[in-house]
């Protein structure tokens, strides 16, 4: 069975803090597909990153970066200098190999106070 | 967004009719998902096809819920005789050729209100 957990439900900063998204996956697969979504305050699911777990590369993106640790098995998500637009759900999700079924967190609630 | 093109985006019904939600994958792509959020809870698996099959259909309510994807046209989830308990926004996703080392891109959400 698979599990994907974001503890943090809800989480505020203010404008140009840094701030950290975390996820913790359960698998027994060795073989499995990492992917963060962001969905802002208009509903849409916007696609930020997919890792495969033979890749354990940290990965930058502007100011997106993302910590894949298979030893802890988590793939946390920071932001820095944080924009009122990043305000938004952000979704960690689990993609086993030989599955076709994404296995979202429950998300984790993004406010960036001005 | 990827271009994953849903609509409508929003719909309103009373219960006990019909909801058809159309699904125009992204160009190129022959898979498609469907996934449900629910109020105040995460986004679920409903049902993967590729084009004129129905791949995995395990997240599917067993009654009242339908989809198909045809060989010319959009996906379509079909939703019988609804009720309160269907209000939810309903997702698709696509993605070239299955999620295994692909991108799966989402759309931008239809979202269903039954009254």
């Amino acid at each position: 069975a698979q599990k994907v957990t974001q503890a943090q439900t809800e989480i505020s900063v203010v404008e140009k803090e840094d701030v950290t998204l975390d996820c913790v996956y359960e698998t027994r697969d060795t073989t499995y597909y990492l992917f963060w979504y962001k969905q802002p305050p208009s509903g849409e699911l916007v696609f930020l990153i997919r890792r495969n777990s033979f890749d354990e590369q940290n990965e930058i993106s502007g100011r997106y970066s993302w910590n894949f640790q298979k030893s802890t098995s988590s793939f946390n998500f920071t932001i820095t200098a944080s924009q009122v637009v990043d305000s938004a759900v952000y979704f960690c999700a689990l993609l086993n190999f030989g599955n076709e079924k994404l296995t979202f967190g429950t998300g984790t609630r993004l406010t960036i106070i001005p | 967004n990827a271009g994953v093109m849903q609509n409508p985006r929003h719909l309103v019904r009373r219960r006990g009719q019909e909801a058809r939600l159309r699904c125009s994958p992204m160009k190129g792509h022959s898979h498609v998902y469907w996934y449900r959020q629910l109020p105040e809870e995460g986004l679920k698996f409903m049902v993967y096809l590729q084009k004129e099959n129905i791949i995995d259909e395990s997240g599917m309510p067993k009654e009242r819920f339908s989809a198909e994807f045809p060989k010319e046209g959009p996906s379509i989830l079909r939703i019988q005789q609804v009720v309160r308990g269907d209000s939810a926004a309903y997702f698709c996703a696509s993605s070239r050729m299955g999620g295994q080392g692909n991108t799966i891109y989402f759309g931008e959400g239809s979202w269903l209100t039954v009254v």
